[in-house]
């Protein structure tokens, strides 16, 4: 069975620097998504960014980047010059390209101070 | 369109009342699914619908009964509710293309209360 682990319950930053959010996973399947989705207040579920278990490039977008280590199942999201608005919970996600179930981590809350 | 829409945000029922929560798509995508969230939780998967057959149900008590009358819409029913049923429902879509999933993308939920 798979499984995610989020280590980190909640973090707290100020604004302008960088974090990073940690996440470890178990499978093994080799054909695969993984996928950090951020919850703000507002509650929608919001997809940050995802990567391709089999591309060796670690996946970015904008201001958020991954680095992705298959053989150590790893998958931590750097958020660069963070801002107010990134304020929300950030679950990891894993999924079997071949099945609908995603599986979730138990979500690291991050709050960003003025 | 790259939108889920959820209908209605809120919601507050009496455990005898009979409710529904819509949920709509213009994406194309031929898997819709029903999560269930507790606070400060991640999604419990309910019901997964695949070019409009259930194809998975996670167990799900029978006071929940889900409906997919064409791709872009899927429905919750609701009746008989117990007040640990109170959380938010999020309805989300992706797209299958030759027999593989990708990502899911998420409407803004419906907040249930149960009284």
């Amino acid at each position: 069975a798979q499984t995610v682990t989020q280590s980190q319950p909640e973090m707290s930053v100020q604004e302008a620097e960088t974090v990073t959010l940690s996440c470890t996973y178990d499978t093994s399947e080799s054909n695969y998504y993984l996928f950090w989705y951020k919850q703000p207040p507002s509650r929608q579920m919001i997809l940050v960014i995802r990567q391709e278990a089999y591309k060796q490039q670690n996946a970015t977008e904008n201001r958020f980047s991954v680095n992705f280590q298959k053989a150590a199942k790893s998958f931590s999201l750097k958020i660069s010059d963070s801002q107010l608005g990134d304020t929300a919970m950030y679950f990891c996600a894993f999924m079997m390209r071949s099945n609908y179930q995603l599986i979730w981590g138990a979500g690291t809350k991050l709050i960003i101070k003025p | 369109d790259t939108e889920v829409t959820q209908t209605p945000k809120h919601l507050v029922m009496g455990m005898t009342n009979k409710k529904s929560l819509k949920c709509e798509q213009h994406m194309g995508h031929r898997a819709m699914y029903w999560y269930k969230q507790k606070a400060k939780k991640p999604p419990e998967l309910m019901f997964v619908y695949s070019y409009e057959k259930l194809s998975i149900n996670e167990s799900v008590p029978s006071r929940f009964s889900p409906e997919c009358p064409n791709s872009s819409l899927l429905n919750l029913h609701l009746h008989a509710l117990q007040p640990e049923d109170s959380a938010l429902y999020l309805c989300a879509s992706s797209q299958v293309t030759g027999g593989e999933n990708t990502e899911a993308f998420f409407g803004q939920g419906t907040r249930l209360t149960v009284v």
